[in-house]
């Protein structure tokens, strides 16, 4: 069936770096990429989204790129602060169903 | 301010109970979701409704039904509850298929002993 890969599972860097999550999803009729973010003890949120016919979309300090061909998307965050410590969701939609992956958990030490 | 709330945050039920966690949205969104959330898994699709009435199966349904009379309410029901069913449970709507945004309750906690 379909399916997402997330990698890495878990992430740690030090505040004001970058971080990158990768993701591969089986489906290439996947037409929404939405990313979520969790913080400890709260529900899953949406942070930023990328539809199949854009490359790449950025909002202040998150960025996601999407290579259709391949079949990868990745987010980006630059300048990490600790409140962007939380576990980040990727997934992948077509129509009513989201496929996610298994999540990454991104600690950013001050 | 959209809001999806699950009415119960922790439970604790024993082997063979029946069990129902209830969703509520108030969003008028026509399609709801329930997932189950487990540690390296991430989120995964138990059943998914797009209309009152009516649901569908999502990846893992086994040993769960839905119910859905009303729009603004899904409800998960275990009919005989099982110890590897103990896991965290997320409700969610949307309002269109490729609207896109899911919009998540505060999670329903579920340990079954």
């Amino acid at each position: 069936g379909e399916n997402v890969e997330q990698h890495p599972s878990t992430l740690s860097v030090q505040e004001g770096d970058s971080a990158v999550i990768k993701c591969t999803y089986s489906d290439s009729a996947s037409n929404y990429f939405p990313w979520y973010k969790q913080e400890l003890g709260k529900r899953p949120q949406l942070i930023i989204d990328i539809r199949s016919n854009v490359g790449e979309k950025k909002d202040q300090r998150i960025a996601v790129t999407l290579n259709k061909t391949a079949k990868h998307f990745s987010l980006h965050i630059t300048e990490t602060q600790p409140e962007d410590s939380a576990v980040y969701f990727c997934a992948a939609s077509l129509g009513f169903k989201t496929i996610f992956g298994a999540g990454t958990r991104l600690f950013v030490k001050a | 301010d959209v809001k999806v709330t699950q009415s119960s945050r922790y439970l604790v039920k024993r082997t063979g109970e029946k069990v129902f966690l209830e969703c509520v949205q108030d969003m008028d969104h026509e399609n709801m979701f329930w997932y189950r959330q487990d540690p390296g898994l991430g989120l995964r699709l138990i059943y998914f409704s797009y209309d009152v009435k009516m649901k569908e199966k999502g990846d893992i349904p086994e040993g769960y039904s839905v119910s859905r009379e009303k729009k603004e309410r899904f409800s998960l029901i275990l009919e005989s509850a099982s110890t590897n069913q103990t896991s965290m449970y997320l409700c969610a709507s949307k309002g269109k298929p490729n609207t896109g945004e899911l919009f998540f309750g505060e999670g329903s906690r579920l340990t079954v002993l």
